[in-house]
């Protein structure tokens, strides 16, 4: 069964500056790849995902991720942090031959002023 | 707004109890999943209902069940209830199955045993 990784438990960077979140993924093939973002009280929402072609993905609030099949990695990045994206940020990774969705533990991301 | 609609939003009760949580998915999503958040295990798979059949199963509890309806709103119930079982539900919605498909999650259900 395919598992994925969050390194970093939580984050700390300065608003403006850049930000990239680590995931890495353990799949025989090339998964499903999903990032989400959790806001204190809400549910999760879906930033980006990647499924095939283009390694470079653009997603919603100005994220992109990068798929690096040679490092089983789907990293997260914004160039320039706002306040309001401090949250809890999740990688996902969904095996293409069945239903099977796994979500890693996340990694908490704080904004400084 | 994801357009899944879960309630109770809070939901206090005691060892040994029985709670049903319900969810409404996203208008023309066919897919619910349910999941357990918790501090110590994190986001845990528990179970996939598709247009009101189980597609698959994760780490769900023989003490836990779920349905889907004709009208594909789903219920998860809780029973037996262990202090070990306090944590956020959520309910997601998605248009197909397969793992592909991009969820749509509620706002959650925070459960709290005493």
């Amino acid at each position: 069964a395919q598992s994925v990784t969050q390194p970093d438990i939580h984050i700390t960077v300065s608003e403006g500056a850049s930000l990239e979140l680590r995931c890495n993924y353990s799949y025989g093939a090339t998964p499903y790849l999903f990032w989400y973002v959790q806001s204190p009280g809400q549910g999760l929402q879906l930033l980006l995902k990647y499924f095939s072609g283009d390694t470079l993905v653009q997603g919603i609030k100005g994220f992109e991720a990068e798929f690096k099949r040679s490092q089983s990695s789907f990293n997260l990045r914004k160039p320039s942090v706002h306040w309001s994206d401090a949250a809890e940020y999740f990688c996902a990774v969904g095996a293409r031959n069945n239903n099977d969705m796994r979500f890693g533990a996340g990694t908490r991301l704080t904004v400084k002023p | 707004d994801s357009g899944v609609t879960q309630t109770p939003k809070h939901l206090i009760t005691a060892t040994g109890q029985r709670v049903t949580l319900r969810c409404s998915p996203r208008s023309g999503d066919l897919s619910v999943y349910w999941y357990q958040q918790s501090l110590d295990q994190g986001l845990q798979f528990l179970i996939q209902y598709y247009n009101g059949e189980e597609r698959a199963k994760g780490n769900i509890l023989e003490r836990f069940s779920a349905q889907q309806f004709p009208d594909l709103h789903s219920e998860l119930n809780l029973s037996s209830l262990e202090l070990g079982d306090s944590a956020l539900y959520f309910c997601a919605s998605s248009v197909g199955t397969g793992a592909g498909q991009p969820q749509h999650f509620g706002d959650g259900t925070r459960l709290s045993i005493l």
